[in-house]
């Protein structure tokens, strides 16, 4: 089956624009949960939605924020982007969530501030 | 101090060596992940323990909750096996509240030389 699929790869934004970014989970996972990598602070929870609602949400400014579709479908959006959000961004999907199950991830989104 | 502490940070070994990788954790947790990245960014996910041993091919993976602290062994280590090995914690579900999203170590890079 399909796997995880993160739409764009790579990105490049000048500061104080805003940015979407698109996480298609496998089929049947309801659970997708996003994550920020960068060299200096490594990998971090942003946020894990379910079915639609945001069940869990890392230690990330209100400029992060994120939503889920009905068919499981997940974005994330920065606004006012800042040069410190420069960073590989990874979605991954799981059946119930990073308790109770292995996560899939996606390749990641390469994002670029200016 | 990080919650989730790995070691070690690097690590050079020969073809054919015995490696362990250690991960120690200060929380509660459900479930901890054991991770593995290669250059290019591309997550796998090796292993979700919540008790006891796991054991896939030429990896195993331990976990002693009374202790906090798990293990990733990898026998008969080769070059393919070279990459960041990356645990993370699931936090535990307490009374009251949803549980938070994975909090990661740092990762180890790990060379195995032909």
């Amino acid at each position: 089956k399909a796997g995880v699929t993160q739409t764009p790869r790579y990105l490049i934004k000048t500061r104080g624009q805003q940015v979407t970014l698109s996480c298609s989970p496998i089929s049947g996972h309801r659970s997708v949960s996003w994550y920020q990598q960068t060299p200096g602070q490594g990998l971090q929870f942003l946020f894990e939605y379910f079915s639609e609602t945001q069940r869990n949400k890392g230690n990330f400014p209100g400029r992060f924020s994120g939503r889920q579709f009905s068919n499981s479908r997940s974005e994330m959006n920065v606004s006012t982007l800042e040069l410190g959000d420069s960073a590989l961004y990874l979605c991954a999907s799981s059946l119930g969530g990073p308790n109770t199950g292995e996560l899939f991830f996606g390749e990641g989104s390469r994002l670029t501030v200016l | 101090k990080n919650e989730v502490e790995q070691s070690p940070q690097n690590l050079t070994a020969q073809e054919g060596e015995f490696i362990t990788i250690n991960c120690s954790y200060s929380v509660g947790i459900s479930a901890l992940h054991w991770l593995q990245q290669h250059p290019g960014g591309g997550i796998v996910s090796l292993f979700m323990l919540s008790s006891g041993k796991k054991k896939h091919g030429r990896l195993i993976a331990t976990i002693n909750i009374q202790e906090k602290h798990s293990s990733l062994h990898i026998t008969a280590s080769h070059p393919r096996d070279s990459a960041v090995y990356i645990c993370a914690a699931s936090k535990a579900m307490y009374s009251g509240g949803g549980a938070d999203g994975l909090t990661f170590g740092k990762g180890t890079h790990l060379i195995i030389q032909p």
